[in-house]
């Protein structure tokens, strides 16, 4: 089945405590984000990625890490997290080509809390 | 950067009737026009999208329409039904800018019976 994954679903953790949230996919696709999503504000890009060892930053990518070793999986890390990255992470991929503009394709989200 | 602007956060709507649901964006050079409904705690799914090349769109009861000069893109739903309700989210995107999809600050849509 054609698929985004992420690991945990959900997260409680305390400020500063290092942490990482896997996403995998097996589309084989070259393009793949991630998304934080807060009342009112939609869904906001963090960081993204248009294929293995290349990412590039979104609209808020202070306190978030990214990498692509593989074209599969976008871990997304926050080294030293803090309150305000409280919120729902979703990750998804798409594929590239053409004319652009393709759909993406979201894992079912991780609720994280920071306390 | 492109900027998309949900003008609607909330709309009511009696089933059966049409809801209409208005996004406009910053950036001339975007092309591409998808939009994700969200149900509660689901994760977003495409439900239409349009290319600049094209008026509007339709695929059963919704559709979407394009107005390139004034920089605005509609979804309709026409004879709306309970499982409508959601979160409606409208995007746009372009080539050049590396595929990023700019999304609006999503409209939820609660259908009464």
């Amino acid at each position: 089945e054609a698929q985004v994954t992420q690991n945990p679903r959900y997260l409680i953790t305390v400020t500063g405590k290092k942490l990482t949230v896997t996403c995998s996919q097996n589309m084989n696709h070259e393009y793949m984000s991630w998304y934080r999503q807060d009342p009112g504000l939609g869904l906001r890009q963090i960081y993204y990625s248009m294929n293995v060892e290349v990412t590039d930053k979104g609209d808020v990518p202070e306190g978030y890490k990214v990498s692509r070793k593989e074209k599969r999986n976008f871990p997304l890390i926050l080294e030293s997290p803090s309150p305000n990255q409280t919120s729902l992470y979703f990750c998804a991929s798409s594929p590239l080509g053409g004319a652009g503009g393709h759909e993406q394709y979201f894992g079912p989200g991780t609720r994280l809390t920071v306390t | 950067g492109e900027n998309v602007e949900q003008h609607l956060s909330t709309l009511s709507v009696q089933e059966g009737d049409s809801a209409v649901i208005k996004c406009t964006y910053s950036d001339s050079a975007s092309n591409y026009f998808p939009w994700y409904k969200q149900e509660l705690g689901k994760r977003p799914q495409l439900i239409i999208d349009i290319r600049s090349n094209v008026g509007e769109k339709k695929d059963q009861r919704i559709a979407v329409t394009l107005n390139k000069t004034a920089k605005h893109f509609s979804l309709h739903i026409t004879e709306t039904q309970p499982e409508d309700s959601a979160v409606y989210f409208c995007a746009a995107s372009y080539k050049a800018a590396g595929n990023k999809l700019t999304f609006g600050g999503g409209t939820r849509v609660l259908v009464k019976p």
